[in-house]
């Protein structure tokens, strides 16, 4: 069935240093990959998402990266800050009637 | 603030009883989807609504049912509450058609003793 794998599970980075998660779909009619950030104890918010016409999107600090023909999708963030500590889901849908399905998720600390 | 609400925020019940989870999705929005979430786990898809209709389903067990009436909010009926049922059960919103981004509430901890 449809599955979405996202390594690492825990990632520890110095203030100031680069983050990468990476995620992998099984769906090859997967278009859009969002990606969700979850602060201990409260609600996952949206930061980034993209969709398959589009290879690379960047806001601000935070990178998305898309290879359809790998089913690979990575979240890219620079000059890390004790705030960006939480965990990250990454996940994949077809349309906008489908569901979402959600990786196991990364726990990003970072260190002062 | 997302603009969606969950109540209760909290529910403690015992095994075997029944509960229900509200969820208000943000004004307009006709999408209601609802996940769990066990502990240090991640996000498990239940079930999607859109304007009163099922639109896909997830992992959700037989003891559990959801629906969403005509004023768009939802609520999911738990039933034959478990141990393993304890979570934090989030509903989600998103706009109308064509539009991906999900907006979820504050999540209902449920915990069964």
């Amino acid at each position: 069935g449809e599955n979405v794998e996202q390594h690492p599970s825990t990632l520890s980075v110095q203030e100031g240093d680069s983050a990468v998660i990476k995620c992998t779909y099984s769906d090859s009619a997967s278009n859009y990959f969002p990606w969700y950030k979850q602060e201990l104890g409260k609600r996952p918010q949206l930061i980034i998402d993209i969709r398959s016409n589009v290879g690379e999107k960047k806001d601000q600090r935070i990178a998305v990266t898309l290879n359809k023909t790998a089913k690979h999708f990575s979240l890219h963030i620079t000059e890390t800050q004790p705030e960006d500590s939480a965990v990250y889901f990454c996940a994949a849908s077809k349309t906008s009637y489908d569901k979402v399905i959600f990786g196991p998720g990364t726990s990003l600390s970072v260190i002062p | 603030d997302s603009g969606v609400t969950q109540t209760p925020k909290h529910l403690i019940t015992a095994t075997g009883q029944r509960v229900t989870l509200r969820c208000s999705p943000r004004s307009g929005d006709l999408s209601v989807y609802w996940y769990q979430q066990s502990l240090d786990q991640g996000l498990q898809f239940l079930i999607q609504y859109y304007n009163g209709e099922e639109r896909a389903k997830g992992n959700i067990l037989e003891r559990f049912s959801a629906q969403q009436f005509p004023d768009l909010h939802s609520e999911l009926n738990l039933s034959s509450l478990e141990l393993g049922d304890s979570a934090l059960y989030f509903c989600a919103s998103s706009p109308r058609t064509n539009t991906y981004e999900q907006y979820f509430g504050p999540g209902t901890r449920l915990t069964v003793t």
